[in-house]
């Protein structure tokens, strides 16, 4: 099993720019996820999917949407890039949303210039 | 509001030293607790994580962690810390919260070891 898949694993965006981020897993897991870590702040959710059909907001989406596109895959899309989107991008997934235990992909590196 | 604090932005031992990472949580209830590791260019991997029952938990390479409640702490231990255990330990917890369940985040602990 890959766990947790991310793509791209580097991307370079000028401002305005848009671009999505794919996430999947073969864990069948119900739920996933969409982080952003930024240096000195730890990891804080985007976006989440509490099941397949369902989206919701997390504690920084502005800039940002989200399609689950099936149980296996959670894509992240920013419409207009801005630098302050400049981050390292997380996808997890967990068997529900109450099934407490987060498995994280590898992350992909964002640069807005 | 509830938060999760890591004290200590950065911390180094040497090989073969004990080892305590702090991690402290403002939340009214008794929440789910966890700590993960990030090796450089790598994503997070679950450690150990607490529910209930025994406050002292056991986790993969050698890490323990023990749940206070009067104190609203989770510190990470390892007896004998080895050179790859350098990487940036999160303590995170999971809350039940009004708006929606969320797992928070402390802002890391950055270890370095020294041969």
């Amino acid at each position: 099993n890959a766990g947790v898949t991310q793509t791209p694993k580097f991307q370079v965006l000028k401002t305005g720019q848009s671009m999505t981020l794919q996430c999947a897993q073969d864990m069948n897991h119900n739920s996933m996820y969409w982080y952003r870590q930024d240096p000195g702040m730890g990891l804080r959710l985007i976006y989440y999917s509490a099941s397949e059909g369902t989206t919701d907001k997390g504690e920084v989406p502005n800039g940002y949407n989200v399609s689950r596109l099936n149980k296996r895959e959670f894509s992240l899309r920013l419409e207009s890039a801005a630098p302050s989107q400049t981050s390292v991008y997380f996808c997890a997934s967990s068997e529900a949303e109450y099934q407490e235990t987060q498995y994280f992909g590898p992350g992909t590196r964002l640069l807005v210039l | 509001a509830q938060s999760v604090t890591q004290p200590d932005i950065h911390i180094t031992v040497s090989e073969g030293a004990s080892l305590e990472l702090r991690c402290n949580y403002s939340y009214g209830a008794t929440p789910y607790l966890f700590w993960y590791v990030q090796s450089p260019g790598q994503g997070l991997q679950l450690l150990l994580k607490y529910f209930s029952g025994d406050t002292l938990v056991q986790g993969i390479k050698g890490f323990e962690a023990e749940f206070k409640r009067s104190q609203s702490s989770f510190n990470l231990r390892k007896p004998s810390v080895h050179w790859s255990d350098a990487a940036e330990y999160f303590c995170a917890v999971f809350m039940f919260s009004g708006g929606y369940n969320k797992l928070i985040f402390g802002a890391g602990t950055r270890l370095a070891v020294h041969p």
